[in-house]
């Protein structure tokens, strides 16, 4: 199958400070491709679609201000938690779907992301 | 909106026990649904998706899912779990006709002792 890399796959950083989260689409282009937060024992949310091109599309509730989303070309889209905070803690992933008939979505190996 | 039910969140079997795992979906219109599974350290994967015709969909390493429309489910089965089925397992839907993102359930987290 198709391959997403994430990088980096964990990171600790400091309150305040701002980190970026790289997901990219290994040996397929992705027009589109989602940034999902899942919490310790709950459900991924999807945080927003990244659409190469143009800006990203946020859920209802997620602050595009506070999470930067980049798609640059049609293999890497990158996540930018800007002043991050302990609250921020969290696991993210990213997907991307090989074709236009969206029959299959391949996902990153998740970011597991710790602000101290 | 949209929502995706697991009611088993930790389930622990015996190697070669039968394996059934509920998934039940809030929605009135039509959906597709997927079976995600994710190995300790790996990327989700696909186990298996029904879009419409036969309700009972079989996926990989010898998992099925059977979809009942009067019950808004989409539960999944195995004859006969591994040790090497140790993993999460989410249910997820997307809606037909609308943008391509996946509503997930909270995972069952399902553990194969030998």
């Amino acid at each position: 199958g198709a391959v997403v890399s994430q990088h980096p796959s964990w990171v600790i950083c400091k309150s305040g400070t701002s980190v970026k989260i790289e997901c990219r689409s290994l040996d397929f282009q992705a027009t589109t491709m989602f940034w999902y937060r899942q919490f310790p024992k709950q459900s991924l949310m999807l945080m927003a679609t990244s659409n190469e091109g143009s800006k990203a599309t946020y859920e209802q509730g997620v602050e595009k201000d506070k999470f930067l989303i980049n798609h640059a070309s049609l293999t890497l889209s990158t996540l930018t938690v800007t002043s991050a905070h302990p609250e921020d803690s969290s696991f993210y992933i990213c997907s991307a779907y090989t074709d236009s008939s969206n029959t299959e979505a391949f996902f990153g190996q998740g970011t597991r992301l710790t602000v101290v | 909106a949209q929502s995706v039910s697991q009611h088993n969140h930790h389930v622990i079997l015996s190697e070669a026990a039968s394996l059934e795992l509920g998934c039940n979906y809030s929605y009135g219109g039509t959906v597709n649904l997927f079976w995600y599974v994710q190995y300790p350290g790996q990327h989700l994967q696909l186990l298996l998706k029904y879009f419409s015709g036969d309700p009972l969909v079989k996926g990989i390493k010898g998992f099925e899912a059977e979809f009942i429309k009067s019950k808004f489910s989409f539960n999944l089965r195995k004859p006969s779990v591994q040790w090497s089925d140790t993993a999460e397992y989410f249910c997820a839907l997307r809606l037909t006709g609308t943008a391509s993102k996946l509503t997930f359930g909270t995972g069952t987290r399902l553990q194969v002792t030998l």
